[in-house]
């Protein structure tokens, strides 16, 4: 079993659909972190959180501590959203730049 | 420059050929990363490190792989007797800082694509 898992794997949207992505940890961590990847290799980071929740435009990002999960949410979503987002964590007690990370999500959001 | 610059975009390269990557994070930042990236899979991490020393290594598979940042900026990852299953995106970021959790947003370069004949 993978340590940290995503889901869905795949997700299809129409432009506008609200979307939620999901990433469930083992490890107890310091900080998770939510990327955007476009095809082409090149990876944006999106959020870093220890908890709560933050916001950045149509993005919002949310974290349960003691449930060792976290969501990503898109807000009226649009075909340039079309990515794969990947969620990774900071073991607790592991270096900053030790991340461990998800398979991640494969997100299409079609006109 | 503006961003994390790796280079080459692209090696392709025969088993058994030695293989230099190098990452020019971006200037003041004092931590990089290197980590891999296979077909279908998130990155793993390699190496980290803090200024010139290598602050976390226990991600390098064995000892084919070695990293360098001698002048505490640009990185060369070394990859001696390749194999094919060497072949993947080997991609490198950095921070303002390894250690301040405020600081720990992670700037991606666009990565080096190795395939290994």
């Amino acid at each position: 079993k993978n340590e940290v898992e995503q889901s869905p794997q795949n997700l299809t949207a129409q432009e506008g659909e609200f979307i939620t992505i999901n990433c469930s940890y083992s490890v107890g961590i310091s900080a998770l972190h939510w990327l955007q990847q476009h095809p082409g290799g090149g990876i944006v980071s999106l959020f870093m959180l220890s908890s709560g929740k933050k916001k950045h435009g149509r993005l919002i990002a949310t974290i349960n501590i003691q449930e060792k999960h976290s969501s990503l949410h898109i807000t009226a979503s649009h075909p340039r959203d079309s990515a794969v987002y990947i969620c990774a964590v900071t073991p607790y007690g592991g270096s900053q730049g030790n991340l461990i990370f998800g398979k991640g999500t494969k997100l299409s959001v079609k006109p | 420059g503006a961003g994390v610059s790796q280079t080459p975009s692209n090696k392709v390269t025969e088993k058994g050929k030695y293989v230099e990557l190098r990452c020019d994070p971006i200037s003041g930042h004092t931590a990089l990363y290197w980590y891999r990236q296979s077909l279908g899979q998130g990155p793993e991490f390699l190496i980290y490190f803090q200024g010139t020393g290598a602050a976390d290594d226990s991600g390098l598979p064995n000892d084919r792989f070695f990293a360098v940042r001698p002048e505490g900026s640009v990185s060369t990852l070394k990859i001696q007797r390749t194999e094919r299953g060497d072949s993947a995106v080997y991609l490198c970021a950095s921070s303002l800082s390894g250690t301040s959790f405020r600081s720990g947003e992670l700037f991606f370069g666009e990565g080096s694509r190795l395939t290994v004949l």
